[in-house]
């Protein structure tokens, strides 16, 4: 069964500081991995998707995230954070066949991320 | 619409009663999804519509829970006699086709069951 572990619950970061978050993920195929953000009384926000081709992929607000395969990581950046940040962060993972259609994504638990001035 | 549209945002239901969720996905998006969040198990996948069909039911959590989807648009997900335990966010998304290839969430209807 496909599974995503995301190590850390809570993160706070200065203001301007770098930023990583982390996900692992279980699936016995080739996965397609995403990463959501989700501020207070909202919905999710499709922050990057990976399929396949080049690891290291942009998504909007300035992060970026990569691949790898042989640590099952898909591990999401930010060179600098503002405050508009703070916010809940999920990892998903879907399949190259389930396509995330079926079977739906798999999600990790979130990590919310709260930002120092 | 422009974006997925969930109604009500909020419900507050007594327990024993049953409530409609409401999902009004974007136009076109053939593929549609019901997903719980609660604070104890995180984001729960439910059901996934192709069209009007839901292949696979078995992601609901009891048969007190159901969904429908018409006319390839409006999904309806119902629970009947209302518990304590299903007060969570009832999320819904949509996407162009079920590749997997990220959907967009609407904002979601919080239930409380009291």
């Amino acid at each position: 069964a496909q599974s995503v572990t995301q190590p850390d619950i809570h993160i706070t970061v200065s203001e301007g500081a770098s930023l990583e978050l982390r996900c692992n993920y279980s699936y016995g195929a080739t996965p397609y991995l995403f990463w959501y953000v989700q501020s207070p009384g909202q919905g999710l926000q499709l922050l990057l998707k990976y399929f396949s081709g080049d690891t290291l992929v942009q998504g909007i607000k300035g992060f970026e995230a990569e691949f790898k395969r042989s640590q099952s990581s898909f591990n999401l950046r930010k060179p600098s954070v503002h405050w508009s940040d703070a916010a809940e962060y999920f990892c998903a993972v879907g399949g190259m066949y389930s396509g995330g259609g079926a079977d739906g994504l798999t999600f990790g638990k979130g990590t919310h991320l709260i930002i120092q001035p | 619409g422009a974006g997925v549209s969930q109604s009500p945002s909020n419900k507050v239901t007594e327990k024993g009663k049953d409530v409609e969720l409401r999902c009004d996905p974007i136009s076109g998006h053939t593929a549609l999804y019901w997903y719980r969040q609660s604070l104890g198990q995180g984001l729960e996948f439910l059901i996934y519509f192709q069209g009007n069909s839901a292949p696979d039911k078995s992601g609901l959590p009891s048969d007190r829970f159901s969904a429908e989807r018409t006319g390839g648009s409006v999904s309806t997900l119902t629970i009947q006699r209302t518990q304590q335990e299903d007060s969570a966010v009832y999320l819904c998304a949509s996407s162009l086709d079920s590749g997997g290839r990220g959907y967009t969430f609407g904002s979601g209807t919080r239930l409380t069951v009291v």
